[in-house]
């Protein structure tokens, strides 16, 4: 399968803060880019995805940006709020596979 | 209400003791998969179906079994010669085979004692 690595494995920050993850792919054919997140004890669910046609997507506070050269997308969450505690998984669709996962913590 | 349901939520079972974890949709989604997740750990695909009748292995399906009799159902079966079947399991589905967003069963937390 497509080798799919995620930096970093954990992040904390101060509510309010940035926060970015970001993923790395290597099926250059690769043409779907979805970021998920799993609470405590739950299924992972899509927050924001994007298409190899465009560079960047926002959705109020989260945006993914792709960058096909080097192959990699990021998440990017502003305003950081303590409910944005979460693992966050990027995935290679193509080959149904999953990065290893970002825990992300915000202290209020 | 359309979705994904995984039953039971929780299942203990005892060690050398073969276990089936059950996954329905009605979503009419083709493809369907089954993850495994231990604490702390990514998703790791163990198989996936993206038509009746037809599945593949995936990364880890060494002790694990499924079929694919029905669009709606992919149940998965944990046998014996799996040596650390304690995990977390989750099903997905998505419409397409490839390049689709994922939808997530709620999960199964099987604990071998």
């Amino acid at each position: 399968g497509e080798n799919v690595e995620q930096h970093p494995s954990t992040l904390s920050v101060q509510e309010g803060d940035s926060a970015v993850i970001k993923c790395t792919y290597s099926d250059s054919a690769s043409n779907y880019f979805p970021w998920y997140k799993q609470e405590l004890g739950k299924g992972p669910q899509l927050i924001i995805d994007i298409r190899s046609n465009v560079g960047e997507k926002k959705d109020q506070r989260i945006a993914v940006t792709l960058n096909k050269t080097a192959k990699h997308f990021s998440l990017h969450i502003t305003e950081t709020q303590p409910e944005d505690s979460a693992v966050y998984f990027c995935a290679a669709p193509l080959h149904m596979r999953f990065g290893a996962g970002t825990r992300l913590t915000v202290k209020p | 209400d359309g979705g994904i349901t995984q039953s039971p939520k929780y299942l203990f079972r005892k060690e050398g003791q073969n276990v089936t974890l059950s996954c329905e949709q009605n979503l009419n989604h083709d493809a369907m998969y089954w993850y495994r997740q231990d604490p702390g750990q990514g998703l790791r695909l163990i198989y996936y179906s993206q038509i009746v009748n037809d599945f593949q292995k995936g990364d880890i399906a060494e002790g694990y079994s499924v079929s694919r009799e029905k669009k709606e159902s992919f149940p998965l079966t944990v046998t014996s010669a799996q040596k650390n079947p304690t995990a977390f399991y989750l099903c997905a589905t998505s419409y397409g085979a490839q390049g689709a967003e994922a939808f997530f069963g709620q999960g199964t937390r099987l604990t071998v004692v």
